[in-house]
């Protein structure tokens, strides 16, 4: 079964205190990407890479790392994580080729509750 | 980069009734695809429906259908005999291919199904 995990699901931690958000992906796709999702904003790409070694930003990098040292792990890195990154995130990769190898559907994690204090 | 916007934060319908939710986007492009997604209280993003740009018919997926109207770039979902289980928030999104299949999302909507 096709599958893209998250962990930890939930995490509550503290203002500086550096942390990781872990996503995996089963699907073998080059491309994946994490977004956060706020009220009233929807959800806003952070970054997104299209291949292994191979990362750019989206909209909202600030504050935030990736790495993607292997096709299938593309972890999240807060170096100092603040109280304006409590949000949603959710990881994101993509199936369901069309007409050109085009990806039809963007295939979400679980999703991660954050919360900086 | 591009926009997406949805007008309506909150909408409600009766259970068994029609309701439409609006999509607007802004692109020069003319080859993308657009999308709704469904997230229900349990937080999975769940994909609803797709529509190819390029392709004039609107998409139906059973009681799900869009009105797509490429040049006023609108692109509208209406969900018939509304169920208590499509209570949730919806999301519209834009895709591009030429971005590497980057998504845009809109800001959402939240629809409650009245029993």
């Amino acid at each position: 079964e096709a599958q893209v995990t998250q962990n930890p699901r939930y995490l509550i931690t503290v203002t500086g205190k550096k942390l990781t958000v872990t996503c995996s992906q089963n699907m073998n796709h080059e491309y994946m990407s994490w977004y956060r999702q706020d009220p009233g904003l929807g959800l806003r790409q952070i970054y997104y890479s299209m291949n292994v070694e191979v990362t750019d930003k989206g909209d909202v990098p600030e504050g935030y790392k990736v790495s993607r040292k292997e096709k299938r792990n593309f972890p999240l890195i807060l170096e100092s994580p603040s109280p304006n990154q409590t949000s949603l995130y959710f990881c994101a990769a993509p199936r369901d080729r069309g007409p050109g190898g085009v990806f039809l559907k963007e295939y979400f994690g679980p999703g991660t509750r954050l919360t900086v204090t | 980069a591009q926009t997406v916007t949805q007008s309506q934060p909150e909408m409600s319908v009766q259970e068994a009734e029609t309701v439409t939710l609006s999509c607007t986007y802004d692109t020069s492009e003319s080859n993308y695809y657009l999308f709704w997604y469904k997230q229900p209280p349990s937080r999975q993003m769940i994909l609803v429906i797709r529509q190819e740009a390029y392709k004039q018919q609107n998409a139906t997926e059973n009681r799900f259908s869009v009105n797509f109207q490429k040049a006023a770039k609108s692109f509208s979902l209406k969900i018939s005999d509304s169920q208590l289980g499509d209570t949730a928030m919806y999301f519209c999104a834009f895709m591009k291919p030429s971005a590497g299949n980057q998504f845009y999302f809109g800001t959402g909507t939240s629809l409650t199904v009245i029993p």
